[in-house]
């Protein structure tokens, strides 16, 4: 059973234009959204997060947007760079457990063409 | 300031045996979790452990088990290895009791072939 889905499994986007990563989940308990950039050979390292009490995050070029009713996020990369491709994660920690024991999406390989 | 390390970065393994794989947390931090990723997919959470005590479980069987020691280090053991278990293994440290997920730090992995 996939809680955290992510069902656009790669994603081209010209250098300069906008990328959009989408997400949707099933389990009403998640509380906290978070998404992970993966490069080759390395571990996912966190981009940014949201609280299910907030519809949008942003930092930077990176903006997170929460649809709790719709349970679907999205990440927006503006403009988009050639070191923005990587395999984004979403991500999402259950209210009723501790920290840091997420739930993973299945991914999305993002290229950004020059 | 030393970051999350993982070892060994590839093991070859037959079906039936046992490996360990082992992680050193990062400095500051009380806790790791492990997670499994399969090809395709994204990670699954394994176990955490929090000062030596396992601090809840995914949906893993028992031959899946683990270790943390003084320092924080952790080791994952698997026992009675099947070809499903091929996979990269994540441990990820942070300091339980942080309010969001953004203090869980990843190491490199140790991608696992079993045949």
């Amino acid at each position: 059973d996939q809680q955290v889905k992510q069902n656009s499994p790669s994603l081209s986007v010209q250098e300069g234009r906008i990328s959009i990563l989408n997400c949707d989940y099933t389990n009403s308990m998640f509380d906290y959204f978070l998404w992970y950039k993966k490069y080759p050979a390395e571990g996912p390292t966190f981009l940014i997060s949201i609280s299910s009490i907030k519809d949008k995050n942003e930092d930077g070029r990176f903006t997170v947007f929460l649809n709790k009713s719709a349970k679907h996020l999205s990440l927006h990369i503006v403009p988009s760079q050639p070191g923005d491709s990587a395999v984004y994660f979403c991500a999402a920690n259950p209210t009723n457990f501790g920290n840091e024991k997420l739930t993973f999406g299945t991914g999305t390989r993002l290229t950004i063409i020059p | 300031e030393t970051g999350v390390t993982q070892s060994p970065t590839h093991l070859i393994k037959t079906r039936g045996q046992q490996v360990t794989l082992r992680c050193s947390s990062q400095s500051g931090h009380n806790t790791v979790s492990w997670y499994q990723q399969a090809l395709g997919q994204g990670p699954q959470f394994i176990f955490q452990y929090y000062r030596e005590e396992e601090n809840g479980r995914g949906n893993f069987p028992p031959r899946f088990s683990g270790l943390q020691f003084p320092n924080y280090s952790s080791e994952l053991n698997v026992n009675a290895l099947e070809l499903d278990d091929s996979a990269l293994y994540l441990c990820a440290s942070s300091s339980l009791g942080a309010t969001s997920g953004e203090t869980q730090y990843f190491g490199p992995g140790t991608r696992l072939l079993v045949l």
